[in-house]
């Protein structure tokens, strides 16, 4: 079955420091992959997303992932960390091809962000 | 400005009692989507609809009815069959269907039941 998976489910980093947020994921080919941020009672904000091409994606608020098949992952990174960038974030995929539309989020990691 | 807009923001209802949640795009998008979070559990799909007057059920319809009536227009009625209601509900929207089309949340609904 595809599935999007986010191994951590609290991260707790300082201010200035670097941000590394996990994503693996199930899908017999590529999938479309997203990361998305939610901040508390707040609906989602799309951060970036990989389609194919460039494995390195660079997205909004200094984020980028990269996309790497032999891990199955799509890790989201940041290189200095902001009070402002405490929220959930949600990795999600959908199947590249075929036309059962189906968008898989993963759990969620709640980022905390220590002054 | 565009966008998608929820209401209202939080919703109480009796048990046994039915509501609907209202949820309005000016994004001349044709898809649309209900999902349903619970803490925890990340986003589940409860309906979707690729156009007017067509609508599909996800992987958590049981309890839930959606109409299509309009393009902008993409309510979400929470029934008294409904289990465990409470929960927070984002509506969302793409251009279509298709995978390459990003969806955009509204800001959500919070729904609680007494």
């Amino acid at each position: 079955a595809q599935s999007v998976t986010q191994p951590d489910i609290h991260i707790t980093v300082s201010e200035g420091a670097s941000l590394e947020l996990r994503c693996n994921y199930s899908y017999g080919a590529t999938p479309y992959l997203f990361w998305y941020v939610q901040s508390p009672g707040q609906g989602l904000q799309l951060l970036l997303k990989y389609f194919s091409g460039d494995t390195l994606v660079q997205g909004i608020k200094g984020f980028e992932a990269e996309f790497k098949r032999s891990q199955s992952s799509f890790n989201l990174r940041k290189p200095s960390v902001h009070w402002s960038d405490a929220a959930e974030y949600f990795c999600a995929g959908e199947n590249s091809g075929g036309s059962n539309y189906k968008l898989t989020f993963g759990k969620g990691t709640l980022l905390t962000v220590n002054p | 400005d565009g966008g998608i807009t929820q209401s209202p923001k939080y919703l109480f209802r009796k048990e046994g009692q039915n509501v609907t949640l209202s949820c309005e795009q000016n994004l001349n998008h044709d898809a649309m989507y209900w999902y349903r979070q619970d803490p925890g559990q990340g986003l589940r799909l409860i309906y979707y609809s690729q156009i007017v007057n067509d609508f599909q059920k996800g992987d958590i319809a049981e309890g839930y009815s959606v109409s299509r009536e309009k393009k902008e227009s993409f309510p979400l009625t929470v029934t008294s069959a409904q289990k465990n209601p409470t929960a927070f509900y984002l509506c969302a929207s793409s251009s279509s269907l298709a995978g390459a089309d990003t969806q955009y949340f509204g800001p959500g609904t919070r729904l609680t039941v007494l």
